[in-house]
């Protein structure tokens, strides 16, 4: 089955730890991108790549890095940096410019 | 700043009723503008998508009303139903950017 999958579901980082999430897609999708949820905030973006070796800050970047080495892989890190983690974190594809944008069902990262 | 507006933030309606969400945006440049619908705990799917050249589009019980001169958009759902209780987020983008999401409306819909 194509589609976009995201792990682990749920994520538990201590105080001044660096976590990363893991995005991969197997729908030979060009774009990429990282979105944070937070209650009543809708979707923001942190960053997105539109070509492998190539990646952009949105809106709120502050605290994160990405990599985008293959096509299929876009790993999201969360560095110590980042002072309010806690949210749902979207990862989605998009073969190209203005197409649907499918989404990996999420993961939920928690500051313990 | 929030470059798609969303209203209502949270929406009830009997089931049979049409719950109607809209949009607003600034950006003439946009060209593309979808309608996603997310359950709890999952990824946002898309429903339905228009481009600002089509003033209406529909498919199954699902409508969206397209102003371009106002820049604005919504979405109506016909002949709700229960399962159709989420949260819906409507989106805008242009060329090779990223979609710009507002911030969601929680549908319930009641027996």
């Amino acid at each position: 089955d194509g589609g976009i999958t995201q792990s682990p579901k749920y994520l538990f980082r201590k105080e001044g730890q660096n976590v990363t999430l893991s995005c991969e897609q197997n729908l030979n999708h060009d774009a990429m991108y990282w979105y944070r949820q937070d209650p009543g905030q809708g979707l923001r973006l942190i960053y997105y790549s539109q070509i492998v070796n190539d990646f952009q800050k949105g809106d709120i970047a502050e605290g994160y890095s990405v990599s985008r080495e293959k096509k299929e892989s876009f790993p999201l890190t969360v560095t110590s940096a980042q002072k309010n983690p806690t949210a749902f974190y979207l990862c989605a594809s998009r073969v190209g410019v203005g197409t649907e944008a499918f989404f990996g069902q999420g993961t939920r990262l928690t500051v313990v | 700043q929030q470059q798609v507006k969303q209203s209502p933030q949270s929406l009830i309606v009997q089931k049979g009723g049409i719950p109607i969400i809209n949009c607003a945006y600034e950006n003439t440049a946009f060209d593309y503008f979808p309608w996603y619908q997310q359950f709890p705990g999952k990824g946002p799917a898309l429903l339905i998508a228009i481009r600002p050249d089509v003033s209406e589009k529909k498919e199954g019980r699902f409508t969206i009303s397209f102003n371009k001169s106002a820049k604005q958009f919504s979405l109506h759902i016909m002949d709700s139903q229960p399962g159709d209780s989420a949260t819906y987020f409507c989106a805008a983008s242009m060329l090779r950017y990223a979609l710009n999401f507002g911030k969601g409306t929680s549908l319930l819909v009641t027996p």
